[in-house]
């Protein structure tokens, strides 16, 4: 079954960096886009990045663009979110979510929480 | 700048019926906006329940159903349950490799 596991949040200060994984397993990642959303506390989801199967088209949120970067490494079955210059209103859960092939989010990780505080 | 609408609150009587909406600020959504929905309990990841705007997602059962009313995408729940008690939302492909997510509906059962 499709597994998606998140890790490498934490605390970060304001205008730190932080570097999020997505290990995937179950399907055959090399022919699926991949999506980061993210939740504040409290709040609704928020559409972040998504990054074709191949990596070589990436897209984001005008709230994220110029400090967030996409990435994966399908020989490894891995996602990747480079998060600099963060910000407080950054602080929140990220989950990868796996594209599907009717432009929805097919699968859903638990996530991995990212608090931006000094 | 491009907002997804969505009812803040909605309650529904146990075996009752609701219908959630998914609106845009300006114009229209319809089916090229591949709408899908999403449902989240406290603490726990998003499921999905519909995508392309009226197909069920594996395992979701049939009284979830997808639709377009009007100018907006909609979610109906039929025969509602207590554990339908969740948080929806909805996203709308914009295209250019856009996705806007809706501020989410919190459903009480009761």
């Amino acid at each position: 079954q499709v597994q998606l596991v998140e890790s490498g949040g934490g605390v970060a200060q304001p205008g730190g960096s932080l570097r999020l994984s997505c290990a995937a397993s179950g399907f055959t990642f090399s022919n699926s886009g991949m999506h980061w959303v993210r939740q504040a506390p409290g709040k609704g989801l928020e559409w972040v990045a998504f990054t074709r199967y191949d990596g070589n088209n990436k897209y984001y949120a005008d709230s994220v663009k110029g400090r967030f970067t996409i990435s994966r490494d399908n020989s490894k079955n891995t996602l990747y979110l480079q998060m600099n210059s963060l910000r407080p209103e950054d602080t929140a859960v990220y989950y990868c979510a796996k594209g599907g092939g009717q432009l929805e989010l097919t699968n859903w990780g638990q996530g991995t929480l990212v608090t931006v505080s000094s | 700048q491009t907002v997804v609408t969505q009812e803040p609150s909605f309650s529904v009587s146990p075996g009752g019926t609701v219908t959630l909406t998914c609106g845009l600020n300006s114009g229209s959504v319809s089916t090229s906006y591949y709408p899908s929905w999403y449902q989240q309990t406290p603490g726990q990841a998003p499921r999905t329940l519909i995508y392309s705007t009226n197909t069920r997602s594996s395992g979701v059962p049939d009284r979830f159903s997808g639709s377009i009313l009007g100018n907006k995408a909609a979610l109906t729940i039929t025969g509602a349950q207590a554990d339908d008690e969740s948080d929806y939302y909805c996203v709308l492909y914009m295209g250019s490799g856009i996705w806007v997510f809706g501020g989410g509906t919190k459903l009480t059962v009761l």
